[in-house]
This record gives structure tokens, sequence and C-alpha cells, in this order.
């Protein structure tokens, strides 16, 4: 099993300011096959980011994702309210999938 | 417009099953991926259970194998989670979600349902 290591755990932030989180592989993702969802409180999650680096249906400008091997980084550029939440990363290399234990990003 | 509606859940003794649906509308099951996730409480995200677009797979994390069986009804356009001997820690909010890309294999879930609480408890 491919496990999936995000860091902080917790991020404090302002609005404007740049968020980067980060997603660690325990093995090398191969094919591109690494995602980011964003999960509100109450909410169903959302995806934002898949195949690295391309964003999904209508998700903003300034969410970005990069990487390669076992490294990644989901980066919002400039951060907006709507943006605090919890956001995961998940990977499909070798069964089972597996999803990181989530960062979450708070108003500082 | 894509839509998941899930359905099913509710609190049952150890050791009982319960079978969960997911009613889709905006696509058909039968030309996507399509999986069931859960998340326990204040937990994060966890995958389940997958059934191929071509119905030809299926998958599950290892601690459900043997217990819980996915699948789907082309003419119904619903997933379902049949889920025997429960334990404990099967206790979560069950979503099903769909591949991104249909007649392929993808696993990026871009649809999700609501979500339905399974509770296990004596």
């Amino acid at each position: 099993e491919i496990v999936m290591t995000q860091s902080p755990a917790t991020l404090s932030l302002s609005p404007g300011e740049r968020a980067t989180l980060s997603c660690r592989a325990s093995q090398t993702i191969g094919k591109n096959y690494l995602a980011w969802y964003q999960q509100k409180p109450g909410q169903s999650p959302r995806l934002l980011i898949y195949g690295i680096s391309t964003r999904a249906t209508e998700i903003p400008a300034r969410f970005s994702g990069s990487g390669s091997g076992t490294e990644f980084t989901l980066t919002i550029s400039s951060l907006q309210s709507e943006d605090f939440a919890v956001y995961y990363c998940q990977q499909y290399t070798n069964w089972p999938i597996t999803f990181g234990q989530g960062t979450r990003l708070e108003i500082k | 417009q894509v839509q998941l509606v899930e359905s099913g859940g509710g609190v049952v003794q150890p050791g009982r099953s319960l079978r969960l649906s997911c009613a889709a509308s905006g696509f058909t099951v039968n030309t996507h991926g399509m999986h069931w996730l859960r998340q326990a409480p204040g937990k994060g995200l966890e995958w389940v259970a997958m059934i191929s677009y071509d119905a030809t797979q299926t998958h599950y994390i290892d601690s459900v194998k043997g217990r819980f069986s996915i699948s789907r009804d082309g003419s119904k356009n619903t997933l379902y989670l049949q889920m025997n001997s429960l334990r404990a820690e099967d206790t979560a909010v069950y979503y099903c979600a769909k591949d991104l890309f249909g007649s392929r294999w993808c696993n990026y879930f871009d649809s999700w349902g609501q979500g339905s609480l399974v509770t296990v408890s004596s």
C-alpha cells in the first residue's frame, strides 16, 4: 500500500496570502496518478486537481498542482475566504487507492 | 447535470448486514468506473471499493474484502454496496463517487453523493 503523508497538518494563513500544501508518497507515483480534493465542513469532497497539475472543471486558476515522483504540492496563489477547508491528496498507482490524512487550512 | 443520491444507511448491530444504494442521474453508471468511499467521524477519506467502467473488475480495500460487495444495475442506473458482517470500525459516512472519465481507467472522483451515515453499534 502506498502511504500518502501530507504536511503541515494545519496551516494558518490570512486571505490574500499564498498557501503551499505538501504531499509525499511512500513510493513513486506512476503515470501522474495524483489528485487533490477540497472538503468543507458538512460537504462532500470536490475534485480540484488531477494528473498532478490539471485543474478540474470550474476550478479557479489560483489553484495549481506540481511535483513528480514522490513529492507533490498544491499551491493556492492568493487565498480567498472560500478556500479555507481541508485538502486531501490521493494516489492511484497501485491498489488500494489511498489518500493523505489531510491538511486543514484555517484563517489566521 | 450529474447527481448521485445515496440511501440505505442507518444504525445496525455488529455482525449484521446493510445494503447501500446510489441512484445516479445525468450520466450512465454502465460507462463510468464507480466507487464507494467512506469517512469515519472526524477522520479523513478512505477509498473502499470500485467497479470498473466495463464491470469486468472490482477492487476492495483489504479490511472489507470478503465482507463487502460492490455492484451496479444499469436498468436502474444505480450503484450498490452490500455490507455483511459489519464491525464497529465500519462506522462512517459512505459516499458514492464516479470516475472523471468514462469508458477508461481513471480513478479520479469528480462527482460525489451527499453521503449516507452507517453506524455499527450494539
